[in-house]
């Protein structure tokens, strides 16, 4: 089973600020990765597919980039409704689909 | 828009079974997989189970298989999760998503809350 690391567990920033978080497999998952938001009370929401790839509404401030092992979710410049839980998500060696325990994203 | 609605959560004993429901509307349901994916209380998400878009074929995470079986009913649109033998570590908020391209999920219910307790 792939295991995906996510850091930091928690990033304190202010609105307006960028965004980096991180996500690193256990073994290569080639560009089969995504990533999802939760805000609290929510259903997760996908943001990023396959690597790099907006799901449909995501708004443009929302970037993934990496592949193999690597990977990084970028917010350039956070909104108030940003601050949030984020998750990583690969299905390269599947089944089982697994996620990263999650980047927590709070305001600073 | 798409809409998924989960029922069918409660709170149960331990060894007993439990069937959730996941209503979908506003797509082809009979065109997309469709998984289960719980997060326990306080926790990250886990991939729960798997059924393809014809309901030939199905999988499961290790820690679910053997004891819940996944199906789907297309004449109804509605996603089932057959739950027996539970277990405390089964209690979880258990969400129904559709795939995408057989790799992502793209849509998610709100959630129905299973809690298996003595």
């Amino acid at each position: 089973e792939i295991v995906l690391t996510q850091s930091p567990a928690t990033l304190s920033l202010s609105p307006g600020e960028r965004a980096t978080l991180s996500c690193r497999a256990s073994q290569s998952v080639g560009s089969l990765l995504a990533w999802y938001q939760q805000r609290p009370g929510q259903a997760p929401r996908l943001l990023i597919h396959d690597a790099s790839n907006r799901a449909t509404g995501v708004p443009a401030r929302f970037s993934g980039s990496g592949s193999g092992t690597d990977f990084t979710l970028t917010i350039s410049s956070l909104e108030p409704e940003d601050f949030a839980v984020y998750y990583c998500q690969q299905r390269s060696n599947w089944p089982p689909y697994t996620f990263g325990q999650g980047t927590k994203l709070e305001i600073k | 828009q798409v809409q998924l609605v989960e029922s069918g959560g409660g709170v149960v004993q331990p060894g007993r079974s439990l069937r959730l429901s996941c209503v979908a509307s506003g797509f082809s349901f009979r065109t997309y997989g469709m998984h289960w994916v719980r997060q326990a209380p306080g926790k990250g998400l886990e991939w729960v189970a798997i059924v393809h878009y014809d309901g030939t074929k199905k999988y499961y995470a290790d820690s679910v298989k053997g004891r819940f079986t996944i199906s789907r009913d297309t004449s109804s649109n509605t996603l089932y999760l057959q739950m027996s033998d539970l277990r405390a570590e089964d209690t979880a908020l258990y969400y129904c998503a559709r795939d995408l391209y057989g790799n992502w999920f793209d849509s998610w219910g709100q959630g129905t809350l299973v809690t298996v307790s003595s």
